[in-house]
């Protein structure tokens, strides 16, 4: 069956523009989760979608990183204004429910701000 | 934040070999979880351990987790040069869903 998909691939931006990611997860799937990925931080937790309950976005690092899931379904994850520390792989994961512990990744995002 | 450790940060082995890696958390956990990434992309699921949970095995992947200690482990036996990759351990059900990661080792299998 179809995995998590990312899109896009990769993402060239200049510093100061806003940017936004896409992740379409395993269909059926009411979690989903938005993680980043540097050389700095490691891999971090950054918000969680559980059906239709309030986001959980305390790793959103700024009030410049927002997300939101429509329908259940697709999250879009926005950068406003980007830095160049925003430069990360951006990885999206989902799982059946809030008590299936397994998450299923996407391939990632790669963002980089010149 | 990081949830610990993993150790070693990097190891190379030959193919054949057996390969151990550790991680160190420092909260109480309800599962923990090995995951493995190839190349800086998506990460795969390997094997989940339970907090009540010592050991797990599946293949050639065994699972230690020492609550005690706060610690587990990841053995790969008889590796082979496709288990090149980092792994990852990251720890869940406490935190609301989130998966808090360790920073990986990097494990390169020569041939």
């Amino acid at each position: 069956g179809a995995g998590v998909s990312q899109s896009p691939s990769n993402k060239v931006t200049e510093k100061g523009k806003d940017v936004e990611l896409r992740c379409d997860p395993i269909s059926g799937h009411t979690a989903l989760y938005w993680y980043r990925q540097s050389l700095g931080q490691g891999l971090e937790f950054l918000i969680y979608f559980q059906g239709n309950s309030a986001p959980d976005k305390s790793g959103l690092p700024s009030d410049r990183f927002s997300a939101e899931r429509t329908g259940g379904s697709v999250s879009t994850l926005t950068i406003q204004r980007t830095q160049q520390e925003d430069s990360a792989v951006y990885l999206c994961a989902s799982s059946p429910g809030p008590r299936e512990e397994t998450q299923y990744f996407g391939p990632g995002t790669r963002l980089l701000v010149l | 934040s990081q949830q610990g450790e993993e150790d070693p940060q990097a190891l190379s082995i030959q193919e054949g070999e057996n390969a151990t890696m550790n991680c160190s958390y420092k909260t109480s956990i309800n599962n923990l979880q090995w995951y493995r990434q190839n190349s800086g992309r998506g990460l795969v699921h390997l094997i989940l351990i339970r907090s009540n949970e010592r050991e797990k095995h599946s293949g050639r992947l065994r699972v230690t987790l020492d609550t005690s200690k706060k610690s587990s482990s990841l053995l790969i036996t008889a590796s082979r040069a496709a288990d090149t990759a980092s792994y990852f351990c990251a720890t869940g059900g406490n935190q609301g869903g989130k998966l808090i990661f360790g920073q990986g080792t990097e494990l390169s299998v020569k041939p």
